[in-house]
């Protein structure tokens, strides 16, 4: 098993570009979240999936929006970057309902806007 | 909504023991810890769930305090395997749905 894949690992936009990170599990994990990491912040909830079609917010949604159309694959679409998107994003994926099972991580996707 | 990491950071020398604590203002449904190393993504350590199953690992042990709402990590006889940038994560019900939030994390350090 491939576990959780992310792509690109490392991308630079130009503000007000978009751009979707990819994620991916192999798993056949229900629950799917996106969570950006920031100095000092830890880790923040951006959305999170409990199945494929079904999808929510989490403490900081501005600014993205998701989609789960397979319970393999969950992307983050940046809909206008701006520099405050600028973190790691890490996708992470647990067997069930999120929150009392073992959350597998990705590797993570560097972001830079400029 | 974030719970609350204390302390924020600490070193200590190989051997000796650590104790890392999480609070939180909502009530709790379960309480995760995580490692990460710098650099690379978290991984799990142990899952505390309400009523006092646990799910842990090796030498790590944790403790779950639904009434006040608060976890502790239990780090003892360190091992330089041990530094990283550790990871409570609560689950609650924010906004009507029961989500998990993750504190802003305890550097730990540990020198030979």
């Amino acid at each position: 098993n491939a576990g959780v894949t992310q792509t690109p690992k490392f991308q630079v936009l130009k503000t007000g570009q978009s751009m979707t990170l990819q994620c991916a599990q192999d798993m056949n994990h229900e629950y799917m979240s996106w969570y950006r990491q920031d100095p000092g912040m830890g880790l923040r909830l951006i959305h999170y999936s409990v199945g494929a079609g079904i999808t929510d917010q989490g403490e900081v949604p501005n600014g993205y929006n998701v989609s789960r159309s397979t319970t393999e694959d969950f992307p983050l679409r940046l809909l206008s970057a701006a520099p405050s998107q600028t973190s790691v994003y890490f996708c992470a994926s647990s067997y069930s309902k999120g929150t009392t099972y073992e959350q597998y991580f990705g590797p993570g996707t560097r972001l830079t806007v400029t | 909504q974030q719970p609350v990491q204390s302390p924020q950071a600490v070193i200590l020398r190989e051997g000796e023991d650590a104790v890392i604590n999480c609070s939180s203002s909502k009530a709790l449904y379960s309480v995760h810890w995580y490692r990460q190393k710098h650099g690379e993504a978290p991984v799990f350590l142990m899952i505390l769930l309400k009523g006092g199953e646990q799910k842990g690992h090796e030498k790590i042990s944790a403790s779950f305090n639904e009434k006040k709402q608060q976890s502790s990590l239990y780090l003892t006889a360190s091992q330089l395997s041990y530094s990283g940038t550790y990871f409570c994560g609560v689950a609650a019900i924010i906004q009507g749905a029961q989500k998990l939030v993750f504190g802003q994390g305890t550097r730990l350090t540990i020198n030979p």
